[in-house]
């Protein structure tokens, strides 16, 4: 089973920038979906965005659409969420999720997830 | 997006209890339903796919159960183990996931 390894916790300034990182190690995500998944204090789950290396596609929730950045790096294994404009609010842990794939197809769901890296912001 | 709304919030129970959470969904869904139990401080599990296939190596204690808007997770003799947050998950609309705001289940 893939572990997935993200980066360590990040406290960042209003308006600023953050990159998480997310390391695959006993399997890989090249040919599956790797999502970003954020849960704020208090909240819910908040899906936003995956990334499909092996087509080279990202896809983004709207509420996130220009503000996040998904890449991946096959070389390494790694992912990359990349947030810009924080704001107070954006303050949350953020995961990455592997999305399963059966066949040739992504199925949805999510079996393996990284620890989660805190990201505070604020002034 | 599809709204996810699940029902308690917050749950007390006992062990070897019988547990059920409901989750809804604010349009048909068909069996795009997964549910997902996450302990304090670690990454979420998943534990039934597609409404109610149980996901490999998951205690048989565990079911879901429903269709169309209204979906059910069902724990069956409660044990220590499963004091946790659950949290359900729409894939019908693929890829804008949406998620249930969480179930926690504590111990009574």
């Amino acid at each position: 089973q893939v572990q997935l390894v993200q980066s360590g916790a990040e406290v960042k300034k209003p308006g600023s920038s953050v990159k998480v990182s997310c390391t695959a190690s006993g399997g890989t995500f090249s040919d599956h979906g790797l999502s970003w998944v954020r849960q704020a204090p208090g909240h819910g789950f908040e899906w936003m965005g995956r990334i499909i290396s092996m087509f080279i596609t990202t896809n983004y929730a709207q509420r996130f659409q220009g503000r996040v950045t998904i890449t991946a790096d096959e070389s390494t294994s790694t992912a990359y969420m990349e947030f810009n404009s924080l704001r107070s609010e954006d303050t949350a842990v953020y995961y990455c999720a592997r999305e399963r794939i059966v066949g040739a197809t992504l199925v949805g769901y999510f079996d393996s997830w990284g620890q989660g890296t805190l990201v505070t912001v604020s002034s | 997006d599809i709204q996810m709304t699940q029902s308690p919030s917050s749950l007390s129970a006992s062990v070897g209890d019988r547990v059920t959470i409901s989750c809804r969904a604010s349009q048909n869904i068909g069996t795009y339903l997964n549910w997902y139990q996450q302990k304090p401080g670690k990454a979420p599990k998943l534990l039934i796919y597609g409404a109610s296939s149980l996901e490999s190596g998951v205690p048989s204690r565990f079911s879901g159960s429903g269709s169309g808007t209204d979906f059910t997770l069902t724990i069956s003799s409660l044990q220590p183990e499963d004091f946790a947050t659950y949290h359900c998950q729409q894939n019908y609309r693929t890829p804008m996931y949406t998620f249930g705001q969480g179930t926690k289940l504590e111990i009574k």
